[in-house]
């Protein structure tokens, strides 16, 4: 079974660019919450999709957004680019709910100039 | 939602076995403790999760006592690959999703 893979590996963008970040998960996974890995604030919770709806948000601005397509498939965006989303942006799978075992992505990393 | 905490970095020699504590104290009666392994510029991988007493698979083990306000995760036997940083997690199992809340992580270093 192919594992979740994240597109692009590496992206670099200048400050007020917008971004679109892809995510395949496990085949059958319907759950796909995306993470925002930083040194300094560690892996925070963006937001996790299940069957095409938002079931949980974290504490990001309006500027990230999400959506998840009916296979499954989710793409995160983030508007108005800044010098701090410089980060991994990390992407998990999970058959049912965000409580079970998270399969993760090997993330994209995003470099604000 | 349960906040966890857990040391910052912790050094050991090959061979050694390694336990790695992680404080819960508002952990609710719906939570499950999950134990992640993250390498740099990788994503976390799944490694052990319970809800009480003891588990254990082919990579560690893991103690929560009655009260349920810590665990503790045991690597029997290091080695230099498992210099990593670990995450303990607390969420909530339930067909209405949930998120999970990454703590500061614990970075092992282990030496030859």
């Amino acid at each position: 079974k192919a594992g979740v893979t994240q597109t692009p590996r590496y992206l670099i963008k200048t400050r007020g660019q917008q971004v679109t970040l892809s995510c395949s998960p496990i085949s059958g996974h319907r759950s796909v919450s995306w993470y925002q890995q930083t040194p300094g604030q560690g892996l925070q919770f963006l937001f996790e999709y299940f069957s095409e709806t938002q079931r949980n948000k974290g504490n990001f601005p309006g500027r990230f957004s999400g959506r998840q397509f009916s296979n499954s498939r989710s793409e995160m965006n983030v508007s108005t680019l800044e010098l701090g989303d410089s980060a991994l942006y990390l992407c998990a799978s999970s058959f049912g709910s965000s409580g079970e075992k998270l399969f993760f992505g090997s993330g994209t990393q995003l470099s604000v100039l | 939602l349960a906040k966890t905490t857990q040391p910052i970095s912790m050094d050991s020699y090959e061979g050694q076995e390694v336990n790695i504590t992680c404080s819960h104290n508002n952990i609710a009666t719906n939570d499950y403790i999950t134990w992640y392994q993250q390498f740099p510029s990788q994503g976390p991988r799944f490694i052990i999760q319970g809800y009480k007493t003891k588990v254990t698979n082919e990579v560690a083990s893991l103690f929560i006592p009655a009260d349920r306000k810590s665990s503790t995760l045991s690597l029997p036997r290091v080695s230099l690959s498992d210099t990593a940083v670990y995450y303990c997690l607390v969420g909530e199992r339930n067909n209405q999703g949930g998120k999970l809340i990454f703590g500061q992580g614990t970075e092992l270093s282990v030496k030859p």
